[in-house]
Protein backbone atom coordinates (compact mmCIF):
# COMPACT_ATOMS: atom_id res chain seq x y z
CA UNK A 1 0.00 0.00 0.00
CA UNK A 2 1.25 3.51 -1.11
CA UNK A 3 2.27 5.41 1.55
CA UNK A 4 2.87 9.09 1.58
CA UNK A 5 4.91 11.62 3.88
CA UNK A 6 5.48 15.60 4.13
CA UNK A 7 7.88 16.82 6.48
CA UNK A 8 8.26 19.13 7.67
CA UNK A 9 4.11 19.53 8.63
CA UNK A 10 4.45 23.31 9.24
CA UNK A 11 6.82 25.82 8.43
CA UNK A 12 7.09 29.86 9.15
CA UNK A 13 9.69 31.56 7.73
CA UNK A 14 10.32 35.31 7.10
CA UNK A 15 9.63 37.04 3.83
CA UNK A 16 12.02 36.44 1.02
CA UNK A 17 13.45 33.39 2.29
CA UNK A 18 13.80 30.73 -0.22
CA UNK A 19 12.07 27.08 0.82
CA UNK A 20 12.26 23.31 0.51
CA UNK A 21 9.38 21.14 1.60
CA UNK A 22 9.63 17.33 1.44
CA UNK A 23 7.28 14.62 0.28
CA UNK A 24 8.36 10.75 0.25
CA UNK A 25 6.78 7.82 -0.98
CA UNK A 26 6.93 4.32 -0.37
CA UNK A 27 6.25 2.44 -3.40
CA UNK A 28 8.71 3.89 -6.61
CA UNK A 29 5.87 2.20 -9.45
CA UNK A 30 4.11 5.74 -9.44
CA UNK A 31 3.09 7.12 -12.32
CA UNK A 32 3.06 10.63 -12.34
CA UNK A 33 3.53 13.16 -8.76
CA UNK A 34 1.13 16.27 -8.35
CA UNK A 35 2.21 18.63 -5.92
CA UNK A 36 -0.87 21.51 -4.28
CA UNK A 37 -1.51 24.51 -2.71
CA UNK A 38 -4.48 24.61 -0.07
CA UNK A 39 -5.91 27.68 1.45
CA UNK A 40 -7.89 27.42 4.53
CA UNK A 41 -11.62 26.36 3.60
CA UNK A 42 -11.12 25.56 0.04
CA UNK A 43 -9.92 23.57 -2.66
CA UNK A 44 -7.18 22.08 -4.36
CA UNK A 45 -5.19 24.12 -6.49
CA UNK A 46 -2.60 22.25 -9.04
CA UNK A 47 0.62 23.71 -8.82
CA UNK A 48 2.53 21.26 -10.52
CA UNK A 49 2.87 17.52 -12.01
CA UNK A 50 5.89 15.43 -12.98
CA UNK A 51 5.36 12.54 -15.08
CA UNK A 52 7.40 9.43 -14.13
CA UNK A 53 9.91 9.67 -16.70
CA UNK A 54 10.64 13.41 -15.80
CA UNK A 55 13.09 15.06 -13.17
CA UNK A 56 11.73 18.06 -12.15
CA UNK A 57 9.58 20.69 -13.24
CA UNK A 58 9.48 24.60 -12.83
CA UNK A 59 6.79 27.45 -12.90
CA UNK A 60 7.35 30.47 -11.75
CA UNK A 61 9.26 30.79 -8.66
CA UNK A 62 8.26 27.09 -7.98
CA UNK A 63 10.23 24.52 -9.10
CA UNK A 64 9.64 20.42 -8.04
CA UNK A 65 12.17 17.53 -8.53
CA UNK A 66 11.03 13.79 -8.61
CA UNK A 67 13.55 10.90 -7.50
CA UNK A 68 11.82 7.52 -8.17
CA UNK A 69 14.16 5.52 -6.89
CA UNK A 70 14.31 6.90 -3.75
CA UNK A 71 10.76 7.60 -3.23
CA UNK A 72 11.36 11.28 -2.73
CA UNK A 73 10.02 14.68 -3.87
CA UNK A 74 10.96 18.08 -3.27
CA UNK A 75 9.23 21.79 -3.89
CA UNK A 76 11.02 24.36 -4.11
CA UNK A 77 10.18 27.72 -2.91
CA UNK A 78 12.05 30.80 -4.22
CA UNK A 79 11.93 34.03 -2.76
CA UNK A 80 8.83 33.51 -0.38
CA UNK A 81 5.85 35.82 -0.41
CA UNK A 82 2.96 36.52 2.38
CA UNK A 83 0.75 35.21 -0.11
CA UNK A 84 2.27 31.91 -0.17
CA UNK A 85 1.09 30.49 2.83
CA UNK A 86 -1.45 27.90 2.86
CA UNK A 87 -0.53 24.21 3.11
CA UNK A 88 0.76 22.28 0.59
CA UNK A 89 0.44 18.68 -0.53
CA UNK A 90 1.34 16.27 -2.25
CA UNK A 91 -0.05 13.40 -4.17
CA UNK A 92 1.64 10.37 -6.10
CA UNK A 93 -0.78 8.83 -8.95
CA UNK A 94 0.07 5.10 -9.03
CA UNK A 95 -1.98 3.63 -11.16
CA UNK A 96 -6.06 2.80 -9.88
CA UNK A 97 -6.69 6.43 -11.47
CA UNK A 98 -6.46 7.56 -7.87
CA UNK A 99 -4.02 9.51 -6.06
CA UNK A 100 -2.57 9.23 -2.72
CA UNK A 101 -1.87 12.11 -0.89
CA UNK A 102 0.40 13.12 2.07
CA UNK A 103 -0.70 14.91 5.30
CA UNK A 104 0.83 18.41 3.82
CA UNK A 105 3.16 20.99 4.94
CA UNK A 106 1.69 23.79 6.48
CA UNK A 107 4.02 27.06 5.43
CA UNK A 108 2.79 30.43 7.17
CA UNK A 109 5.34 33.50 5.25
CA UNK A 110 5.77 36.34 7.86
CA UNK A 111 5.86 39.82 5.94
CA UNK B 1 -12.27 28.62 -19.41
CA UNK B 2 -14.60 27.43 -16.24
CA UNK B 3 -13.11 25.60 -13.42
CA UNK B 4 -14.55 22.58 -11.45
CA UNK B 5 -17.92 23.39 -10.00
CA UNK B 6 -19.35 22.08 -7.72
CA UNK B 7 -22.75 22.67 -5.61
CA UNK B 8 -23.88 23.06 -3.08
CA UNK B 9 -20.77 24.97 -1.05
CA UNK B 10 -22.23 23.85 2.62
CA UNK B 11 -25.19 22.07 3.72
CA UNK B 12 -26.11 20.85 7.15
CA UNK B 13 -27.82 17.45 7.81
CA UNK B 14 -28.75 15.25 10.97
CA UNK B 15 -28.02 11.90 11.08
CA UNK B 16 -29.61 8.91 9.36
CA UNK B 17 -30.61 11.63 6.37
CA UNK B 18 -28.95 11.53 2.86
CA UNK B 19 -26.79 13.85 0.55
CA UNK B 20 -26.26 14.31 -2.69
CA UNK B 21 -23.27 16.69 -4.07
CA UNK B 22 -23.20 17.51 -7.94
CA UNK B 23 -19.96 17.99 -9.69
CA UNK B 24 -19.41 19.67 -13.07
CA UNK B 25 -16.02 19.21 -14.63
CA UNK B 26 -14.19 21.52 -16.61
CA UNK B 27 -15.17 21.62 -20.07
CA UNK B 28 -14.03 18.56 -21.86
CA UNK B 29 -12.79 16.28 -19.23
CA UNK B 30 -14.45 13.15 -19.51
CA UNK B 31 -12.76 12.05 -16.19
CA UNK B 32 -14.60 12.59 -12.74
CA UNK B 33 -13.03 11.50 -9.11
CA UNK B 34 -14.13 12.43 -5.63
CA UNK B 35 -12.33 12.64 -2.18
CA UNK B 36 -13.31 13.17 1.31
CA UNK B 37 -10.93 15.25 3.11
CA UNK B 38 -11.13 15.26 6.84
CA UNK B 39 -8.65 16.50 9.45
CA UNK B 40 -8.20 12.81 11.37
CA UNK B 41 -7.60 11.16 8.13
CA UNK B 42 -6.56 13.62 5.36
CA UNK B 43 -7.76 13.26 1.72
CA UNK B 44 -9.07 9.69 0.87
CA UNK B 45 -10.19 8.78 -2.51
CA UNK B 46 -13.80 7.76 -3.19
CA UNK B 47 -15.16 6.81 -6.80
CA UNK B 48 -13.40 7.94 -9.97
CA UNK B 49 -16.14 8.09 -13.36
CA UNK B 50 -15.54 7.79 -16.95
CA UNK B 51 -17.85 7.67 -19.80
CA UNK B 52 -21.15 7.29 -17.01
CA UNK B 53 -18.65 3.77 -15.86
CA UNK B 54 -17.18 3.37 -12.28
CA UNK B 55 -13.56 2.73 -13.24
CA UNK B 56 -12.36 2.47 -9.99
CA UNK B 57 -13.55 2.64 -5.64
CA UNK B 58 -12.16 3.46 -2.29
CA UNK B 59 -12.53 1.86 0.84
CA UNK B 60 -15.46 3.60 1.86
CA UNK B 61 -18.65 1.67 3.18
CA UNK B 62 -21.82 1.15 0.73
CA UNK B 63 -23.27 4.14 1.76
CA UNK B 64 -21.31 6.44 -0.30
CA UNK B 65 -22.55 6.02 -4.01
CA UNK B 66 -22.19 8.31 -7.55
CA UNK B 67 -23.05 8.01 -10.59
CA UNK B 68 -22.01 10.42 -13.85
CA UNK B 69 -24.17 11.34 -16.45
CA UNK B 70 -23.46 11.46 -20.19
CA UNK B 71 -22.78 15.23 -20.02
CA UNK B 72 -19.71 14.39 -17.49
CA UNK B 73 -21.68 15.74 -14.63
CA UNK B 74 -21.20 14.14 -11.70
CA UNK B 75 -23.27 13.47 -8.45
CA UNK B 76 -21.87 11.36 -5.18
CA UNK B 77 -24.97 10.53 -2.58
CA UNK B 78 -24.30 9.50 1.05
CA UNK B 79 -27.68 7.76 2.57
CA UNK B 80 -27.78 6.93 6.24
CA UNK B 81 -25.65 9.26 7.75
CA UNK B 82 -23.73 9.45 10.05
CA UNK B 83 -21.63 12.07 12.49
CA UNK B 84 -18.26 11.23 11.13
CA UNK B 85 -19.29 11.88 7.63
CA UNK B 86 -18.63 15.33 8.04
CA UNK B 87 -16.40 16.39 6.06
CA UNK B 88 -14.87 18.50 3.02
CA UNK B 89 -16.00 16.53 -0.18
CA UNK B 90 -14.10 17.46 -3.25
CA UNK B 91 -14.64 16.86 -6.49
CA UNK B 92 -11.94 16.52 -9.49
CA UNK B 93 -11.85 16.28 -13.22
CA UNK B 94 -8.96 15.02 -16.16
CA UNK B 95 -9.34 14.27 -19.59
CA UNK B 96 -9.12 10.63 -19.04
CA UNK B 97 -8.01 10.25 -15.56
CA UNK B 98 -5.07 8.37 -16.39
CA UNK B 99 -1.79 10.50 -15.93
CA UNK B 100 -2.92 13.66 -16.27
CA UNK B 101 -3.30 16.43 -14.16
CA UNK B 102 -5.88 16.71 -11.98
CA UNK B 103 -8.01 19.95 -11.17
CA UNK B 104 -10.08 20.11 -7.88
CA UNK B 105 -13.47 22.04 -7.01
CA UNK B 106 -13.67 24.53 -3.98
CA UNK B 107 -15.35 21.53 -2.17
CA UNK B 108 -18.92 20.86 -1.03
CA UNK B 109 -18.44 21.29 2.61
CA UNK B 110 -21.04 18.72 4.82
CA UNK B 111 -21.75 18.98 8.42
CA UNK B 112 -23.66 15.99 10.18
CA UNK B 113 -25.40 17.20 13.33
Amino acid sequence: KQEVTQIPAALSVPEGENLVLNCSFTDSAIYNLQWFRQDPGKGLTSLLLIQSSQREQTSGRLNASLDKSSGRSTLYIAASQPGDSATYLCAVGAGRRALTFGSGTRLQVQP
Amino acid sequence: KAGVTQTPRYLIKTRGQQVTLSCSPISGHRSVSWYQQTPGQGLQFLFEYFSETQRNKGNFPGRFSGRQFSNSRSEMNVSTLELGDSALYLCASSVTGDTGELFFGEGSRLTVL
